[in-house]
Parts: C-alpha cells; sequence; structure tokens
C-alpha cells in the first residue's frame, strides 16, 4: 500500500461547488502539506500543519481550507470552486521539511 | 522575482549523455538545498540533498550548490531513457520554515 493517499485522483466539478480532497498516510509523520501544481509556477504551497493542532497558512491560502482530523488525515476544502483552481494537488509528509512525502495527486478540473 | 528560478525546458538529450540542470535562487538564508524527481503523472520524490555549499554523489548522480553565487546544479552521468522526468530544485532555510520549489525543468532522455 501506497504511504501517501489522496482521494479522489481525478475530480471535475462546476463553478461554485464544494470540493473536498483527502490525504491520508501510513507514514507516521506528524508533518502534512498541500500544494498546488501549475505549469509554469511549479510547486506552491497552500496550508500546512505540523501536528493535529497546529495549523498554518501557506502563500497561497485564499478560497482553501483544510481540517486535520487526525495525524493521518488532512483535507483540502474548496469552499465555492471557481476556474483558476484548476490544478494538480499534492499531499505531502514529513519529519523534517526537506524530505517530504507526496502523495500521487488528484487532478481537479473546475468549470 | 521568485526565490528559486529554474529553466523549464524541455531539454532532449541522447541515451548516455551527461546531464546538467541549474536553479539559481535568491534567498541567502537556505541551508539546505534539494533535488526532487517528478514523473509524468507521479508525486515527486526526493532525489538528493545537500547542506550548505559543496558536491554531494550518489551513483550517477551529483548534486552541487555554490553559494557564493547563488548557484545549484544536478548531474546525471550515463544518463538512461528511465531518467525522463521533471527534476525540481528546492530549497530550505531549516527550522520551522517550508520548503521553496523551483518551477522544475522537464528532461527527456532518448533512445
Amino acid at each position: 500500500d501506497a504511504d501517501v493517499t489522496q482521494t479522489p485522483r481525478n475530480r471535475i466539478t462546476k463553478t461554485g461547488k464544494r470540493i473536498m480532497l483527502e490525504c491520508s498516510q501510513t507514514k507516521g509523520h506528524d508533518r502534512m502539506y498541500w500544494y498546488r501544481q501549475d505549469p509554469g509556477l511549479g510547486l506552491r504551497l497552500i496550508y500546512y500543519s505540523f501536528d493535529v493542532k497546529d495549523i498554518n497558512k501557506g502563500e497561497i491560502s485564499d478560497g482553501y481550507s483544510v481540517s486535520r482530523q487526525a495525524q493521518a488525515k488532512f483535507s483540502l476544502s474548496l469552499e465555492s470552486a471557481i476556474p483558476n483552481q484548476t490544478a494538480l494537488y499534492f499531499c505531502a509528509t514529513s519529519d523534517w521539511d526537506h524530505e517530504q512525502f507526496f502523495g500521487p495527486g488528484t487532478r481537479l478540473t473546475v468549470l | 522575482q521568485k526565490e528559486v528560478e529554474q529553466d523549464p525546458g524541455p531539454l532532449s538529450v541522447p541515451e548516455g549523455a551527461i546531464v546538467s540542470l541549474n536553479c539559481t535562487y535568491s534567498n541567502s538564508a537556505f541551508q539546505y538545498f534539494m533535488w526532487y524527481r517528478q514523473y509524468s503523472r507521479k508525486g515527486p520524490e526526493l532525489l538528493m540533498y545537500t547542506y550548505s555549499s559543496g558536491n554531494k554523489e550518489d551513483g550517477r548522480f551529483t548534486a552541487q550548490v555554490d553559494k557564493s553565487s547563488k548557484y545549484i546544479s544536478l548531474f546525471i552521468r550515463d544518463s538512461q531513457p528511465s531518467d525522463s522526468a521533471t527534476y525540481l530544485c528546492a530549497g530550505f532555510t531549516g527550522g520551522g520554515n517550508k520548503l521553496t520549489f523551483g518551477t522544475g525543468t522537464q528532461l527527456k532522455v532518448e533512445l
């Protein structure tokens, strides 16, 4: 089984809909991250969490929210999706920031 | 100006060639430098990391950091088609701070 799993792997939705992306990990790491990846812009950090009670905004948190339900689970929500949120979304975990382990990604399309 | 700049490519080389991938950065506080490899439709995976200036070798891969010129390099010797991927460099200041990624360079090694 994969150490970091993301569901769904692909999602197509419409403008204004609420979307939740889920991430689970079996690595036992305290730190979890959500990134989005866009062509020409690379990986950009949306939110990160150092433990269950610690949630922090990244560089592009507007329009997103997160929930850390347990050490192993970190969810990303788009309250009202818009087309420029179409991107590839990655969850990652780490013990130390420089060695992050990424999930397989969720390809989200907002029409 | 992005903190980490990387030529997006694509870079196409014949099998067996020596590949040089490069990044520049602007944040003098970066202490750790990482190279992640991302295959198509997969999440990034850590390839190598170095601390401060100097070289680090791992098999066919050599990472080089020159802090005086703020230049990061990854060399791949005897390149193989299986090396075809996007390579992302990243910098990290340490402590509770986050990774800052470049946009990635797409490499194709042709038979």
